[in-house]
């Protein structure tokens, strides 16, 4: 089976920086994803990590520790349309055949 | 084009009524997936087709049946649900062969099963 942890809900603050944190346990893992889901909508891709260290896309960043099974999502310069779901999920499997598992979600929402 | 259509966008049926989702995409995508998802919590994976081939079924009850017609198109057939099975439906799609890229995700089938 598979654990996927994040924190139920967090807020922050118009233009700080906010932190999510993402820890797993899975047999055959292939990278983990981060995404992002406004109410009523389809998830959308914000990162991928598959090897250990920081990926950075404007004002996200990923960081992934595979010994630790560990991941966290940084949000800089956060603005008000960043309230949403984020979703750690986890690519299981042998490269041929893939299941991309979702941790159980973090709620953010910004203040003014 | 990187979208996967998904009709319909709502749904209401009655615990008798047998229905299909329908899912599609055209980017060349070689695996296709289902997932469930209720309020407030995470997508959760139904179903998976590699190549027009189920190859996982996440211990689905029967009274959900997918169909993979071709490499673009998903169903998701329908029969004799239960009110706990009103959720979201999520349809995605993905390189096959390549485990490093995302998932582009449908709009979703929102169902009530009544």
């Amino acid at each position: 089976g598979q654990n996927i942890d994040q924190p139920t809900e967090m807020t922050a603050t118009e233009g700080a920086i906010v932190q999510i944190n993402c820890t797993y346990q899975t047999s055959g893992f292939n990278g983990l994803f981060w995404y992002q889901q406004h109410a009523g909508e389809a998830p959308t891709f914000l990162s991928y990590n598959v090897l250990d260290g920081l990926e950075e896309k404007g004002r996200f960043s990923s960081f992934l520790s595979r010994s630790k099974g560990y991941s966290y999502l940084l949000l800089k310069e956060l603005q008000m349309k960043d309230s949403a779901s984020y979703l750690c999920a986890v690519i299981e499997g042998d490269g041929a055949t893939n299941k991309l598992i979702f941790g159980t979600g973090t709620l953010l929402a910004v203040q003014p | 084009d990187t979208e996967v259509t998904q009709t319909p966008k709502h749904l209401v049926m009655g615990m008798t009524n047998k229905k299909s989702l329908k899912c599609e995409q055209h980017m060349g995508h070689r695996a296709m997936y289902w997932y469930k998802q209720k309020a407030k919590k995470p997508p959760e994976l139904m179903f998976v087709y590699s190549y027009e081939k189920l190859s996982i079924n996440e211990s689905v009850p029967s009274r959900f049946s997918p169909e993979c017609p071709n490499s673009s198109l998903l169903n998701l057939h329908l029969h004799a649900l239960q009110p706990e099975d009103s959720a979201l439906y999520l349809c995605a799609s993905s390189h096959e062969d390549r485990a490093n890229t995302e998932a582009f995700f449908g709009q979703g089938t929102r169902l009530t099963v009544v």
